[in-house]
């Protein structure tokens, strides 16, 4: 069962509108959430995060909002770049739980093309 | 090294064989990770070191995966007895001391894209 769910496959935008990407999680020990950015051939790259002690964390053009109740987050790029297009990986960790501290569930990504 | 290094950066092989992957992760890191990626799947966790030792290994889909790191730096990730399902893109990352926070980050290689015939 997938702990870490990103349910649009794909999103399409416009240049200098808003990216709007969504993910949930059904684990209630998460902790800790981030955002990675993969482009193709390369290794996926740390975008932003946020602790669930937070509900938003905004860093430049990306801005991470955390619902816990809803035990949904989602990231907002704005304004979109053509730069920004590469596949968008949500991640989770139970930094207090268990044995594997360090470990990430990613979901399966969105693909974001910015178009000029 | 200035990043993590994969070798190879691609690999191709026969059903039946056996593949080692070999993972280079940034020096002083202690925690090292496993993750592979499937053709329209996201990153499944395999395998986590912290050191030598892997205290989490849960995600080792069969017994023909294994994995070893020695002198707490460089890993391989040995697979045998390939099989067209093993084919995916094997990714190796590193942290400082495996707590993710907002004060430590989980950096990734490029990669070794693994094709089995």
């Amino acid at each position: 069962d997938q702990q870490v769910k990103q349910n649009s496959p794909s999103l399409s935008v416009q240049e200098g509108r808003i990216s709007i990407l969504n993910c949930d999680y059904t684990n209630s020990m998460f902790d800790y959430f981030l955002w990675y950015k993969k482009y193709p051939a390369e290794g996926p790259t740390f975008l932003i995060s946020i602790s669930s002690i937070k509900d938003k964390n905004e860093d430049g053009r990306f801005t991470v909002f955390l619902n816990k109740s809803a035990k949904h987050l989602s990231l907002h790029i704005v304004p979109s770049q053509p730069g920004d297009s590469a596949v968008y990986f949500c991640a989770a960790s139970a930094t207090n739980y268990g044995g594997s501290q360090g470990n990430l569930i990613f979901g399966k990504g969105t693909k974001l093309s910015v178009k000029p | 090294g200035a990043g993590v290094s994969q070798s190879p950066s691609n690999k191709v092989t026969e059903k039946g064989k056996d593949v080692e992957l070999r993972c280079d992760p940034i020096s002083g890191h202690t925690a090292l990770y496993w993750y592979r990626q499937s053709l329209g799947q996201g990153l499944e966790f395999l395998i986590y070191f912290q050191g030598n030792s892997a205290p989490d290994k849960s995600g080792l889909p069969s017994d023909r995966f294994s994995a070893e790191r020695t002198g707490g730096s460089v890993s391989t990730l040995t697979i045998q007895r390939t099989q067209q399902e093993d084919s995916a893109v094997y990714l190796c990352a590193s942290s400082l001391q495996g707590r993710l926070s907002t004060n430590e980050k989980l950096f990734f290689g490029s990669g070794t894209q693994l094709s089995v015939l």
